[in-house]
């Protein structure tokens, strides 16, 4: 199984603040096709998880352009360009190169 | 609007079974793959399951192999998850949930129901 890595475990950050998330896997998420099969999601108090980032680098649809995805092979970052109080929540990171799909353990993040 | 609506969580004892729900809605639901992700309480999240959307493949974490059976019916648009043999470690959040596109299990995981909760104890 692909074992997923995330640090830090939480994150203080001051709001208009720039934040980084690391993700580890034990194995290369690049495919043949050139893509990485990482996603990044996140978890706000209470709710279900929601989807940022997939294949690595792409926004999924109405996540504001604060977000960012980077990366390829087996280390990749997500990184928030301005933190807002509404990104409050615990953030996962997820590969879906192999059965089973994994998840990092999750990040939280909250504001100082 | 795309939505996903678990039913039949409860509180079962140690062996016993349930049997989750999973009503889709807003999309054709027989072009996808659908999966079962639970989340242990204050832990994080492990996918459970996947089933084709033709009903052919399916596939299980180890720690629920042998005992959950997905299964699904493209004609009342619903996903199921039959739990049996639970143990206390089955205690979790269920999500029924969508990968972003049709036709396998692909990058990105982008419409997630509420969740059913399933308590297992004595």
């Amino acid at each position: 199984d692909i074992v997923m890595t995330q640090s830090p475990l939480s994150l203080p950050v001051t709001p208009g603040e720039p934040a980084s998330i690391s993700c580890r896997s034990s194995q290369s998420l690049l495919y043949s096709n050139g893509y990485n099969y990482l996603d990044w999601y996140v978890q706000k108090p209470g709710k279900s998880p929601q989807l940022l980032i997939y294949l690595g680098s792409n926004r999924a649809s109405g996540v504001p352009d604060r977000f960012s995805g980077s990366g390829s092979g087996t280390d990749f970052t997500l990184k928030i360009s301005r933190v807002e109080a509404e990104d409050v929540g615990v953030y996962y990171c997820m590969q879906t190169l192999q059965i089973p799909l994994t998840f990092g353990g999750g990040t939280k993040v909250q504001i100082k | 609007q795309v939505q996903l609506v678990e039913s039949g969580g409860g509180l079962v004892k140690p062996g016993g079974s349930l049997r989750l729900s999973c009503a889709a809605s807003g999309f054709t639901f027989r072009d996808y793959y659908m999966y079962w992700i639970r989340q242990a309480p204050g832990k994080g999240l492990e996918w459970v399951s996947f089933i084709s959307n033709s009903n052919i493949y399916t596939n299980f974490a180890d720690s629920v192999k042998g005992r959950f059976t997905i299964s699904r019916d493209n004609a009342k648009n619903s996903l199921y998850l039959q739990m049996d043999s639970l143990r206390a470690e089955d205690t979790a959040v269920y999500y029924c949930a969508r990968p972003r596109t049709a036709g396998g299990y692909s990058s990105g995981v982008d419409v997630w129901g509420k969740g059913t909760t399933v308590t297992v104890s004595s």
